[in-house]
């Protein structure tokens, strides 16, 4: 059984930084891309950023984080990451990390399984 | 970046009624095209992706159709179980993006 399980959310000022983790289980992680997306409070889903399978040469990110987040993954710990730097109230959200449907690839195809989110608040 | 134009964004609906959302894409997706079923407090849940494929375990009441800029999620015989929020997702092209979302609930 597939599951994802978000932590590294929590309350932080404006300009400083978060590293959220994604921890897997049920799959062979490297075979996969994965991606982060977030929902805003009442809001609509957000596509974050991409990470491609094996070892992840291949990052896709929203413009508006483009040099301030970076995904990572690490597959012998069955672990993905986001590091989120010059974080903005704009930031602040539920961060989902989903497995990609397909297999072997770049990342794009549709995310199959989601975790519960982790919040993160950016405020002062 | 391809924009993705969800109708209606909210809709009324009656135990065994039958709705259509219509998502409109800014320009051809081909049939990069997916569903998503959010219910409150809940990660959004994959129904239906290359625009008609329903997803394994998904019941056969959920259908979608379309094309190229223009797609439609059908769900027959509504139970109180379908009351949610469904999204749509184009992955033609990154950057990915996500329909604004529609709300179905109870009459």
């Amino acid at each position: 059984q597939e599951q994802l399980v978000e932590s590294g959310g929590g309350v932080v000022q404006p300009g400083r930084s978060l590293k959220l983790s994604c921890e897997t289980s049920g799959f062979t992680l490297r075979h996969y891309a994965m991606h982060w997306v977030r929902q805003a409070p009442g809001k609509g889903l957000e596509w974050v950023a991409t990470i491609s399978s094996d070892d992840g040469i291949k990052t896709h990110y929203v413009e508006s984080v483009k040099g301030r987040f970076t995904i990572s993954r690490d597959n012998s710990k069955n672990t993905v990451f986001l590091q989120m730097n010059s974080l903005s109230p704009e930031d602040t959200a539920l961060y989902y990390c989903a497995k990609d449907f397909l297999g072997y690839s770049d990342g794009n195809g549709p995310p199959d399984y989601w975790g519960q989110g982790t919040l993160v608040t950016v405020s002062s | 970046d391809i924009q993705m134009t969800q109708s209606p964004s909210s809709l009324s609906a009656s135990i065994g009624d039958t709705v259509n959302i219509t998502c409109r894409a800014s320009q051809d997706i081909r049939n990069f095209l997916a569903w998503f079923q959010q219910k409150p407090g809940k990660a959004p849940k994959l129904l239906i992706y290359s625009t008609s494929s329903v997803r394994r375990g998904v019941p056969s009441k959920f259908s979608g159709r379309g094309s190229g800029t223009e797609f439609t999620l059908t769900v027959n015989n509504l139970q109180p179980e379908d009351f949610a929020i469904y999204h749509c997702q184009q992955y033609d092209t990154f950057p990915l993006t996500f329909g604004g979302g529609t709300k179905v609930d109870m009459k």
